[in-house]
């Protein structure tokens, strides 16, 4: 049982690269999301997808594009990479319940992502 | 913008004292949770705590809530130099109803704690 799959682990791009990470989880999970953690400022959300066909923007957004793919993968792309967004990006999922219901999010092991 | 900050920001102690780590949070709140991360990892979720408990227990864990105060504590007993990890609160700052309903969380900025063997 993998849980989330993120690929690639490290990336060394230039600026005006553009590139895909990839997530892929094997629980079922019907919501998705795409987190950036810097260096004393906690995770933020980028992205999620509720269910599949459905992606929302998070806090920080802007510089990147997802795509839900199916219902295992979702996927973040950087259209033209800035040093801004060097940075380790996070994949989460979890099941969906009611309002007010949190469940747990799991998440994978995260994507190194150095842009010069 | 944070919802949840954690307090201290770095805790350094040795094995086999308790470890008390705070989490204060600006919204009421539906429920909060708590994550470890060990260095080079994703994070893992510990316990989930609803608006209307006041104590939960995992293990080693206790976590208490304080939803007069926003305010929540995670004490680690006995602890283990394998207890050395960031430690991250998550708040439900948002809810919003889409195809399937989804639920937001936002991060605390974590504690660093270090057991020393």
């Amino acid at each position: 049982n993998a849980g989330v799959t993120q690929t690639p682990k490290f990336q060394v791009l230039k600026t005006g690269q553009s590139m895909t990470l990839q997530c892929a989880q094997d629980m079922n999970h019907n919501s998705m999301y795409w987190y950036r953690q810097d260096p004393g400022m906690g995770l933020r959300l980028i992205y999620y997808s509720a269910s599949e066909g459905t992606t929302d923007k998070g806090e920080v957004p802007n510089g990147y594009n997802v795509s839900r793919l199916n219902k295992r993968e979702f996927s973040l792309r950087l259209e033209s990479a800035a040093p801004s967004q060097t940075s380790v990006y996070f994949c989460a999922s979890t099941t969906t319940w009611g309002r007010g219901a949190n469940q747990p999010q799991h998440f994978g092991d995260g994507t190194r992502l150095s842009i010069l | 913008s944070q919802q949840g900050e954690e307090d201290p920001q770095a805790l350094s102690i040795q094995e086999g004292e308790n470890a008390t780590m705070n989490c204060s949070y600006k919204t009421s709140i539906n429920n909060l949770q708590w994550y470890r991360q060990n260095s080079g990892r994703g994070l893992v979720h510990l316990i989930l705590i609803r608006s209307n408990e006041r104590e939960k227990h995992s293990g080693r864990l206790r976590v208490t809530l304080d939803t007069s105060k926003k305010s929540s504590s995670l004490l680690i007993t006995a602890s283990r130099a394998a207890d050395t990890a960031s430690y991250f609160c998550a708040t439900d700052a948002e809810y919003r109803i889409t195809q399937g309903g989804s639920e937001k969380l936002v991060f605390g900025k974590g504690t660093k704690l270090t057991v020393n063997p």
